[in-house]
């Protein structure tokens, strides 16, 4: 399975860009690139995915590499709200037609400092 | 409020003893998965069901079951439990799984078990 590699943290100030990295040298053509956060004491929530495209969504932009061997969670104006730990996860295609369960690496704590 | 709800909150129970935590999708969603976080396996995928039916399975124990019945809700059954199983269960919900990647899934806010 392709893995993906995260720092496991990062701090940005309050109101500020947040650029979080994800390394996923072994993609295959066919992975999509998930990105999840998690607030404390909540379940996880989906942020936004990509195939090939830089895509944008009211929560956050995903900068896809040339290659797809990277991507990058942009948050173009951090509050203390985003505080959270993020996670970058490739879902795999099932050529059988929908087993999709996801998963969780370690991801990136991020501090957001007032 | 992702629009899929968790029953029990919490539950507190003993070793050997068996639980049954719910599970309600948002509506309209077809399929319904369950994770469990502990703290140190981080967040595991345990088993998927679509409209009724296991679609797959992941680092689910033989002594865990789940099913999804026909108004879509499902149930996750542990059983025997342990110590270790003390953790939190997270059931979320998609619209339907289409295989290729492109679908998101809704969580919901989880289920505490702690086995004393």
């Amino acid at each position: 399975d392709a893995k993906t590699t995260q720092p496991n943290s990062m701090e940005s100030n309050e109101e500020e860009p947040v650029h979080l990295p994800c390394n996923h040298s072994t993609i295959s053509g066919t992975d999509y690139i998930h990105w999840y956060r998690q607030l404390p004491s909540q379940g996880p929530e989906y942020v936004i995915h990509g195939l090939t495209s830089n895509v944008n969504n009211r929560m956050a932009s995903l900068a896809i590499a040339e290659d797809r061997k990277s991507s990058t969670l942009i948050l173009h104006r951090a509050t203390l709200r985003d505080a959270a730990v993020y996670y970058c996860i490739l879902l795999l295609f099932d050529s059988g037609g929908g087993a999709d369960g996801l998963t969780f690496g370690k991801g990136t704590h991020l501090i957001i400092q007032p | 409020d992702s629009g899929v709800t968790q029953t029990p909150k919490h539950l507190i129970t003993a070793t050997g003893q068996r639980v049954t935590l719910r599970c309600s999708p948002r509506s309209g969603d077809l399929s319904v998965y369950w994770y469990q976080q502990s703290l140190d396996q981080g967040l595991q995928f345990l088993i998927q069901y679509y409209n009724g039916e296991e679609r797959a399975k992941g680092n689910i124990l033989e002594r865990f079951s789940a099913q999804q019945f026909p108004d879509l809700h499902s149930e996750l059954n542990l059983s025997s439990l342990e110590l270790g199983d003390s953790a939190l269960y997270f059931c979320a919900s998609s619209v339907a799984p289409s295989g290729t990647g492109d679908n998101e899934q809704f969580f919901g806010p989880g289920t505490r078990l702690t086995v004393l």
